[in-house]
């Protein structure tokens, strides 16, 4: 079973630029989360998607940033026009299912990431 | 403010010993607690998940344990190999109905020969 894949694994832009990220998840996966470290700093949470619906995006820095998920297969992330703080990986992760209330058990797989540079 | 705290920041240690990694939240209201392994130029990988009722759990020689009560996890890591060489990220999970997740900043371990 193919986990979650991430395209491209590194991108250099220049400033002002735009870039797409995109993100499969595993098949049948309905959630979908975008995390994003940057130098030095811990992995963020920036969204998830349950299904094609975006069910927290309260972690997105700005509207630089949009995420969609067209179908509710993979996603993408794209940032324009993008900035030099926006140097980091990017990791997208997907899970099965989750429960509200009291037990949530799933197990969130992620992708290997993807590193962009800002010059 | 929800957040996750791990000590020590690195760590190195000799083959064969065994280590305990720390983590401690504020995160509220809990949902639950996971450990990942992340290797170099990897994503992060799923070692296990508490929720609140669980207090230990395993797998193969790594060991989580969980008290609620006083909003602490560790890892502990039986018998290191070299391919225990990695960052362990501590993730916690609030039940905010968006189950947002909050990182810790990882402690990066070092398993020597």
């Amino acid at each position: 079973e193919a986990g979650v894949t991430q395209f491209p694994s590194h991108s250099v832009i220049e400033k002002g630029q735009t870039v797409t990220l995109r993100c499969d998840p595993i098949s049948g996966h309905d959630n979908l989360y975008w995390y994003r470290r940057v130098m030095g700093k811990e992995i963020k949470f920036l969204l998830h998607f349950v299904k094609e619906s975006k069910q927290d995006e309260s972690g997105m820095p700005n509207n630089r940033f949009l995420a969609e998920r067209t179908g509710g297969t993979y996603s993408t992330l794209k940032v324009q026009p993008a900035e030099l703080e926006d140097s980091g990986v990017y990791f997208c992760a997907s899970s099965q299912w989750q429960v509200t209330g009291f037990v949530v058990n799933t197990e969130a797989f992620f992708g290997q990431g993807t590193r962009l540079t800002v010059v | 403010k929800n957040q996750v705290e791990q000590s020590p920041q690195s760590l190195i240690i000799l083959e064969g010993k065994n280590c305990t990694l720390q983590c401690n939240y504020t995160v509220s209201p809990f949902s639950n607690l996971r450990w990942y392994k992340q290797d170099t130029g990897r994503g992060p990988v799923s070692l296990t998940i508490m929720t609140f009722s669980e207090n230990t759990k395993s797998n193969g020689r790594y060991t989580a344990t969980l008290d609620a009560d006083t909003k602490q996890s560790s890892l502990h890591i039986t018998a290191s190999q070299l391919s225990d060489s990695a960052s362990y990220i501590c993730v916690v999970s609030a039940d905010t109905g968006g189950f947002k997740t909050i990182f810790g900043a990882g402690t990066r371990l070092f398993v020597k020969a």
